[in-house]
């Protein structure tokens, strides 16, 4: 089974300052992780995504992930926050064979401090 | 490409009323999902079709909610009768074997 944590429901940062949202995963196979962001009043829009290979992936406005194996961990980082990062994140774990079916995590809401 | 695309955004009806939500997903996705979003208890997967057949229904919360994909570009989610506790966002989702989903804008229901 397959299952995502991320630490923290809120999380606030000041505009400019290191953005870091948390994400352990579990899996018993190989897995597929996502980063999806969801703007009010929104569906979820995908950020980035890890499948195989370079275990450091970037995605969209600035957004970059780590894949790390031995941590299972799969945190989400930005190296200077914007206003307009303010959102919910959220993590999701699939596997590679089988279901197609992703699970997601509770989400983490950012709040960007000017 | 239009994106997934969700009618209607808003529906407001009252309990006992049969609801439909509609989704188009986006061409050559072959799999399509279903969510429930309220603060509540988040994000919930309702069911899954891979290829037009439904593979996951288990998140489906009574016999009162149906889904349908009768072909490739059409699903519908349907709740009759409905109650107030089924007030939520409604998302739909497509994807090809092994992708990122893509999110429609939701529809948003409330039940009186």
């Amino acid at each position: 089974a397959q299952s995502v944590t991320q630490l923290g429901s809120h999380v606030s940062v000041s505009e400019g300052a290191l953005v870091l949202l948390r994400c352990n995963y579990s899996s018993s196979v190989p897995p597929y992780l996502f980063w999806y962001v969801q703007y009010p009043n929104q569906g979820l829009q995908l950020l980035l995504k890890y499948t195989t290979g370079a275990t450091l992936v970037k995605g969209i406005n600035g957004f970059e992930a780590e894949f790390k194996k031995s941590e299972t961990s799969f945190h989400l980082t930005k190296p200077s926050a914007h206003m307009s990062d303010a959102a919910e994140y959220f993590c999701a774990v699939g596997q590679t064979s089988g279901t197609y079916k992703y699970i997601f995590g509770t989400g983490t809401r950012l709040k960007v401090l000017a | 490409d239009a994106g997934v695309i969700q009618s209607p955004r808003h529906e407001v009806t009252e309990m006992g009323q049969e609801v439909t939500l509609r989704c188009k997903p986006i061409s050559g996705h072959n799999s399509l999902f279903w969510y429930r979003q309220t603060m509540m208890r988040g994000l919930e997967l309702l069911i899954y079709f891979n290829n037009n057949v439904p593979i996951d229904d288990s998140g489906m919360p009574e016999d009162r909610f149906s889904a349908k994909m009768p072909n490739a570009s059409f699903s519908t989610l349907k709740i009759q009768p409905s109650e107030p506790r089924d007030s939520a966002v409604y998302f739909c989702a497509s994807s090809l074997v092994l992708g990122g989903y893509t999110f429609g804008s939701g529809t948003r229901l409330t039940v009186v």
